[in-house]
């Protein structure tokens, strides 16, 4: 059973470009959360999809997007980028959406926005 | 609004010494309540959780946490500590009938040859 995978590892970007970020779910998850979490901070919620549709967003704005595919594979996608989207992007696979279920985090992805 | 409060950013113990990290959630219901660790560049694992039933709760590498409905507390303890166990420590809730956690800022446990 592999564990939730994110690429890329690292990514350095300019301010005003657009970044894609890849998470694969643990086998057998249908629900994936995306998370940023900054320097010294917890993570805060970005936005959580399940089967394909989202299912719930935190407080991003609307240049935060997503998708998850049928496979259950997801993307986050940052339009226009700023400094202060620079952080630390982690996803999460849990079997079902409820809130119960434990979410397995990926090992991140480091966006620096330069 | 929600929210967790960690007290202490950093936590310093000797080894073998017991660690105490705590954890205060507002609510204005029974959350569910959660203590992951985040050792250096890795992602988050979940130590333990509490949803229903008995108050105290053990974890994985013999951490366990109580949660205090009278304190809405819910503190990570564990009763000796050991250097593998220096690491980061997020608490995190999540509502009822929500699928978001909402986590603390996280507090730096070091331990102390």
């Amino acid at each position: 059973e592999t564990g939730v995978t994110q690429s890329p590892t690292h990514l350095i970007k300019t301010r005003g470009q657009q970044v894609t970020l890849r998470c694969s779910s643990q086998s057998g998850h249908n629900t994936v959360s995306w998370y940023q979490q900054a320097l010294g901070q917890g993570p805060q919620f970005i936005f959580q999809y399940y089967r394909e549709e989202e299912n719930g967003r935190g407080n991003f704005p609307p240049r935060f997007s997503g998708l998850q595919f049928p496979n259950y594979s997801s993307e986050l996608n940052v339009n226009a980028l700023e400094l202060d989207d620079s952080a630390l992007y982690l996803c999460a696979s849990s079997p079902d959406r409820a809130s119960t279920d434990t979410q397995y985090f990926g090992p991140g992805t480091r966006l620096t926005v330069l | 609004a929600q929210s967790v409060t960690q007290l202490g950013s950093h936590v310093s113990v000797s080894e073998g010494a017991l660690v105490l990290l705590r954890c205060n959630y507002s609510s204005s219901v029974p959350p569910y309540l959660f203590w992951y660790v985040q050792y250096p560049n890795q992602g988050l694992q979940l130590l333990l959780k509490y949803t229903t039933g008995a108050t105290l709760v053990k974890g994985i590498n013999g951490f366990e946490a109580e949660f205090k409905k009278s304190e809405t507390s819910f503190h990570l303890t564990k009763p000796s500590a050991h250097m593998s166990d220096a690491a980061e420590y997020f608490c995190a809730v999540s509502p009822n009938s929500n699928y978001q956690l909402i986590w603390g800022a996280g507090t730096k446990l070091i331990i102390k040859p």
